[in-house]
């Protein structure tokens, strides 16, 4: 069974502060989604990591996959209050392309 | 602009009723839609795929007769829960993925429906 997990589930982090979110999974995946959610929202794709050693950014965040360790990191640069969401990554279930599963999520709080 | 929506955003119920939840995708047509429910500070948990012209995939644990699935046309879905209970409340939410070679859109992503939060009584 697929398993993805995130950490730190909640995240505190002052302004300008730099930081790092990990998610592993547990079997071989073709593909790994971050989205961020805001509060009562629904999900905003932020990247698609689609082969090993990939890394794409977006403004202050940058995420990466390494297909063999199975993480991805979603790193946060000099972090603003605009940031504060909860952020999730998904994997595709090795077996049934499309069918995400979910990580536990990180609550991000960026306070002055 | 929206890619996904969702009628309604929200609907209270009283516990016993039905409540129909349409998902529509706006600028593609999807042959495959998925229903996802969110508790509260929780993560999405897949409920279902939605198959155009077909009968939905459930997912272990999902009560096909209690969440009925219709995918009825290529740009919407509605998923149906039949007698709620207020452990039924929760934040639906639907999503599709453009067809390979969709112009315009990334056809790698999961585009997700703005969500519908389902209050029983």
């Amino acid at each position: 069974e697929l398993k993805v997990e995130q950490n730190p589930l909640f995240l505190s982090m002052q302004e300008g502060k730099n930081y790092t979110i990990y998610c592993n999974y547990s079997t071989t995946s073709d593909r790994l989604y971050w989205y961020r959610q805001d509060p009562g929202k629904s999900l905003e794709s932020l990247f698609v990591l689609l082969s090993n050693g990939a890394v794409k950014q977006e403004g202050r965040l940058m995420a990466s996959l390494d297909t063999k360790a199975r993480l991805s990191t979603l790193h946060i640069t000099a972090a603003v209050h605009d940031l504060s969401a909860t952020y999730f990554c998904a994997v595709d279930r090795t077996s049934d392309t499309d069918k995400l599963i979910f990580g536990t999520g990180t609550r991000l709080q960026v306070f002055p | 602009g929206a890619v996904v929506s969702q009628h309604p955003s929200r609907v209270i119920c009283k516990s016993g009723t039905s409540v129909k939840i349409e998902c529509r995708s706006l600028d593609f047509q999807a042959t495959t839609m998925f229903w996802y429910r969110q508790f509260p500070k929780k993560s999405l948990m897949l409920m279902a795929t939605s198959n155009e012209g077909s009968k939905a995939t459930y997912e272990q644990g999902v009560e096909k007769d209690k969440f009925l699935i219709n995918h009825a046309s290529l740009t919407l879905s509605t998923l149906t829960v039949t007698s709620a209970h207020p452990e039924d409340s929760s934040f639906y939410i639907c999503s599709a993925r453009p067809p390979p070679g969709t112009s315009g859109y990334l056809t790698d992503t999961q585009y997700f429906g703005p969500g519908t939060r389902l209050t029983v009584l």
